[in-house]
C-alpha cells in the first residue's frame, strides 16, 4: 500500500501547455519532496516543502504543500520538452523516504 | 554530484543463480539504501543501512540480503535470482539537507 498517491499516472500535452501533478496521503508528513527522474537515471531532487500552506517556485514549476500536510501539488506554466520526464513525490518516514507512484510527464514539441 | 556509483550497471543472469549489486560511495555518508524501482510503483525500499554492519529491511525485503562492511561500500544480494527479480535497482545516499537522498544511476536486471 502506498502511502502517496500521485495523479495522474500519466500525462502527455502540446508544448506550451500547463500541467499539474497532484501528490495525496491520508497521513500528515513534516515535509514533501518532489524528484524528476529522466530515462536511464536515478531521481534527482528538485523541491523540499516543509510548512503547512507553503508555494515554492523553480523557474516555470510551482510547487505547494496543502495547509494540512497531506498534500502537495506541481504545477508546470509552458512546458517545454525539456520537462519530460518521471515525476516522483516522496515523504519522510523515520530515516527512510515512502515515494509515491510517479507521473510520467511527456511533452510534445 | 554526490558521488555514488554501481556496478554492474546491466546485467543478464539466469533463475536461480545468486548476483551481487555494488553500491559505492565517496562522501562517508552514514545511511545507504537500495530500492527497486518497476512500472505502476515508483520506488520501493528493500533493505538500508545506518552504519557500518547496521542494516534493516525496508518494504520488499523477501529474496534480497545485504552487507556493508565499509562505510563506501553497500552490497545487495540476490541469493538465488528468480524472474519476479528482475528490475531497475537503485542505490541512495541520504546527505545534505533534512532528508534530501541522492541517487546513483542504477542497475538493470533481467533475470531469465
Amino acid at each position: 500500500t502506498q502511502l502517496l498517491e500521485q495523479s495522474p499516472q500519466f500525462l502527455s500535452i502540446q508544448e506550451g501547455e500547463n500541467l499539474t501533478v497532484y501528490c495525496n496521503s491520508s497521513s500528515v508528513f513534516s515535509s514533501l519532496q518532489w524528484y524528476r527522474q529522466e530515462p536511464g537515471e536515478g531521481p534527482v531532487l528538485l523541491v523540499t516543502v516543509v510548512t503547512g500552506g507553503e508555494v515554492k517556485k523553480l523557474k516555470r514549476l510551482t510547487f505547494q504543500f496543502g495547509d494540512a500536510r497531506k498534500d502537495s501539488s506541481l504545477h508546470i506554466t509552458a512546458a517545454q520538452p525539456g520537462d519530460t520526464g518521471l515525476y516522483l513525490c516522496a515523504g519522510p518516514n523515520d530515516y527512510k523516504l515512502s515515494f509515491g507512484a510517479g507521473t510520467t510527464v511527456t511533452v510534445r514539441a | 554530484d554526490a558521488g555514488i556509483t554501481q556496478s554492474p550497471r546491466h546485467k543478464v543472469t539466469e533463475t536461480g543463480t545468486p548476483v551481487t549489486l555494488r553500491c559505492h560511495q565517496t562522501e562517508n555518508h552514514r545511511y545507504m539504501y537500495w530500492y527497486r524501482q518497476d512500472p505502476g510503483h515508483g520506488l520501493r525500499l528493500i533493505h538500508y543501512s545506518y552504519g557500518v554492519k547496521d542494516t534493516d529491511k525496508g518494504e520488499v525485503s523477501d529474496g534480497y540480503s545485504v552487507s556493508r562492511s565499509k562505510t563506501e561500500d553497500f552490497l545487495l544480494t540476490l541469493e538465488s535470482a528468480t524472474s519476479s527479480q528482475t528490475s531497475v535497482y537503485f542505490c541512495a545516499i541520504r546527505g545534505g539537507l533534512g532528508e534530501t537522498q541522492y541517487f546513483g544511476p542504477g542497475t538493470r536486471l533481467l533475470v531469465l
